[in-house]
C-alpha cells in the first residue's frame, strides 16, 4: 500500500520557537491533507493542497505541497501550548483513498 | 456544527470474543471510513464505502473483520474473534464526497481486548 511517512516524530519546542513537520510519500500525491489530533481527541482536518508547489497560510500555520507532489511541509510560527498535538498528514494518489503519515507529537514548554 | 456519531465509546471484550462498532456520519456525507488507530501511530484505513458500495478493503483483514452500510446511511464494524493485537481506537469518519473533500471524525471506540 502507499506509504507516507513523517519527520519528526517528535519534537519539543520553547513556547515562542518554531515548529516544522515535514511528510513524504513513496508515490506521487494526487492531494494531501493535515489533520490536527489533540491528546485524547480525533484527527480534526487543517487544510488540503492540490497544485505542485502550493503553499497556504492559516494564521501562524503555512502548508507547502512539493512541486514533484511527493512531500509536503507544516510550519509554525511562534508556537503557543494551544498547538500541542499531533499532526498528521494525509496523503493521496488517487483523490480519494487517504493514508495517513505516521504523525508528528508536538511538545510546547511554556 | 454536525458530528459523527460512534458508539460505544470503549469497549473491553475478552479475546475470541464477538465485538460490533457503529457510526452514523454526518448527514448528507455519501462517503464513510473506518480507520484503526494503534496507540502513537497514525490511522491506518480499514475499509471505504460510498453509499452502500465498499470502495476499498484492501486493509480490511477479512477472515475476523466485517463492514456493512447496509441503506448507506449508518455503518456497522464487526470483529469475530477478537484478538488481542486488535486492542486500538476505531475511527470513523465521513466526508461530503469521494474525492479531494475533508474527512470528518467521530470521537472513536477505544477497544481494549483482554
Amino acid at each position: 500500500g502507499q506509504q507516507v511517512m513523517q519527520i519528526p516524530q517528535y519534537q519539543h519546542v520553547q513556547e515562542g520557537e518554531d515548529f516544522t513537520t515535514y511528510c513524504n510519500s513513496s508515490t506521487t500525491l494526487s492531494n494531501i491533507q493535515w489533520y490536527k489530533q489533540r491528546p485524547g481527541g480525533h484527527p480534526v482536518f487543517l487544510i488540503q493542497l492540490v497544485k505542485s508547489g502550493e503553499v497556504k497560510k492559516q494564521k501562524r500555520l503555512t502548508f507547502q505541497f512539493g512541486e514533484a507532489k511527493k512531500n509536503s511541509s507544516l510550519h509554525i510560527t511562534a508556537t503557543q501550548t494551544t498547538d500541542v498535538g499531533t499532526y498528521f498528514c494525509a496523503g493521496s494518489s488517487t483523490g480519494n483513498q487517504f493514508y495517513f503519515g505516521t504523525g508528528t507529537s508536538l511538545t510546547v514548554i511554556p | 456544527e454536525a458530528e459523527v456519531a460512534q458508539s460505544p465509546r470503549y469497549k473491553i471484550t475478552e479475546k475470541s470474543q464477538a465485538v460490533a462498532f457503529w457510526c452514523d456520519p454526518i448527514s448528507g456525507h455519501a462517503t464513510l471510513y473506518w480507520y484503526r488507530q494503534i496507540l502513537g501511530q497514525g490511522p491506518e484505513l480499514l475499509v471505504q464505502f460510498q453509499d452502500e458500495s465498499v470502495v476499498d478493503d484492501s486493509q480490511l483483514p477479512k477472515d475476523r473483520f466485517s463492514a456493512e452500510r447496509l441503506k448507506g446511511v449508518d455503518s456497522t464494524l464487526k470483529i469475530q474473534p477478537a484478538e488481542l493485537g486488535d486492542s486500538a481506537m476505531y475511527l470513523c469518519a465521513s466526508s461530503i464526497r469521494q474525492s479531494n473533500s475533508p474527512l470528518h471524525f467521530g470521537n472513536g471506540t477505544r477497544l481494549t481486548v483482554t
